[in-house]
Order: C-alpha cells, then sequence, then structure tokens
C-alpha cells in the first residue's frame, strides 16, 4: 500500500534558526497536504499543494510540492517559539481508495 | 462555526471491555473519518463514512468498528479491547469526501485500556 515518510522525525533548533521537514510517498499523490499539531493539540490543517513544483508561503513558512508530484517539503525561516510542534504530511491514495495516509511527522523544539 | 466536538475526552477501561466513542463534525460537513494516534504508529486512518455510508476502511480489524446518523454525527465502537488498543482517538470532519478536502480535527479521546 502507499507509504508516505518524512524525516527528520525529530529537529531541535534554537530560535532564530531556520527548519525543513521533508516528505516523500511511494507513489505520486494527487495532493498533499500539511498539518501541525501542538504538543497536547490536534492536528491543524495548514495549507494543500495541487500542482506540480508548486510553491506557496504562508508567512515564515514556505511549503513545496516536487516535479513528480511524490515528495515535498516544508520550510520555516526564522523559528520561533510559537513553532513548536509536530508537523505532519497527508496524501490521499490512489483509485477509490483515497483516504489520507499520514506521515510520522517531524517534531520541531526551539530552544528560547 | 463550532469546531469538532468529540466525547468523551478521557477514558479509562479494562481489557475485554467495550467502548463507544462519539463525534459531532463542523455544522454542514457530511464526511467524518477516526484516526488512531499512537506515539510508535503515529496517525493512522480507521474508517471515513459520509451520508451514513463508509466509503473507505483502514487496515484495524473487525473490532474497530463505526457508524454514522442523519445529522452527520458518528460513533465509533471498539469491542473486546486490548492493551495495545490505548491510544488517542481523532475524529476529523470535512465538507464532502473527496481526494483534496481538508479534515478538520477534534480535541480526541484519549483512551488508556487498562
Amino acid at each position: 500500500g502507499q507509504q508516505v515518510m518524512q524525516i527528520p522525525q525529530y529537529q531541535h533548533v534554537q530560535e532564530g534558526e531556520d527548519f525543513t521537514t521533508y516528505c516523500n510517498s511511494s507513489t505520486t499523490l494527487s495532493n498533499i497536504q500539511w498539518y501541525k499539531q501542538r504538543p497536547g493539540g490536534h492536528p491543524v490543517f495548514l495549507i494543500q499543494l495541487v500542482k506540480s513544483g508548486e510553491v506557496k508561503k504562508q508567512k515564515r513558512l514556505t511549503f513545496q510540492f516536487g516535479e513528480a508530484k511524490k515528495n515535498s517539503s516544508l520550510h520555516i525561516t526564522a523559528t520561533q517559539t510559537t513553532d513548536v510542534g509536530t508537523y505532519f504530511c497527508a496524501g490521499p491514495g490512489g483509485g477509490s481508495n483515497y483516504k489520507l495516509t499520514f506521515g510520522k511527522g517531524t517534531l520541531l523544539t526551539v530552544n528560547p | 462555526k463550532a469546531g469538532v466536538t468529540q466525547t468523551p475526552r478521557y477514558l479509562i477501561k479494562t481489557r475485554g471491555q467495550q467502548v463507544t466513542l462519539s463525534c459531532s463534525p463542523i455544522s454542514g460537513h457530511r464526511s467524518v473519518s477516526w484516526y488512531q494516534q499512537t506515539p510508535g504508529q503515529g496517525l493512522q486512518f480507521l474508517f471515513e463514512y459520509f451520508s451514513e455510508t463508509q466509503r473507505n476502511k483502514g487496515n484495524f480489524p473487525g473490532r474497530f468498528s463505526g457508524r454514522q446518523f442523519s445529522n452527520s454525527r458518528s460513533e465509533m465502537n471498539v469491542s473486546t479491547l486490548e492493551l495495545g488498543d490505548s491510544a488517542l482517538y481523532l475524529c476529523a470532519s470535512s465538507l464532502t469526501s473527496g481526494r483534496a478536502d481538508t479534515q478538520y480535527f477534534g480535541p480526541g479521546t484519549r483512551l488508556t485500556v487498562l
């Protein structure tokens, strides 16, 4: 079945440093979604990418969808303590099975 | 608009018991999906209901079942609980049942099986 891998599993940075998490799918994705889960919270939708090579920005966050639509990345510039949490990517399966498969996430901690 | 609500928020059960969790989606959302989240396995899809019909199912044993009512509220049932069923159970709603639909998650039900 479809697999979605994320690296790294954990990332600890000093406040102000940049952070990147990478997502790779075993199959081509029709779209990819990113979610953030704060400690003790629930996943919250951040963004969806649909087009090959698409780049979207949300303030300090930059999301990219690969040309082959099998990988994606999230880059945070100048991290802040409010960025702490686990970042998940998720992609739908193919054919009639379009349930979202989530990566295991990257836990970001920020040292003030 | 009110968000997705889940009850109860916390639950402690013993092995062999059964449990029912409830989820109320965002008003107007017709699709409800259930996920199990554990530290080891991450977020795993259980099933999705749309218009009272199960549309998709993940790779979980038949002890896990669900249903959806005409008002889109959904319940999930786990029978014959095992220690490994201890997890955060998240419900997510979306407007429709499609590949591009954003999932709006509820706060979850933390289930502990002793």
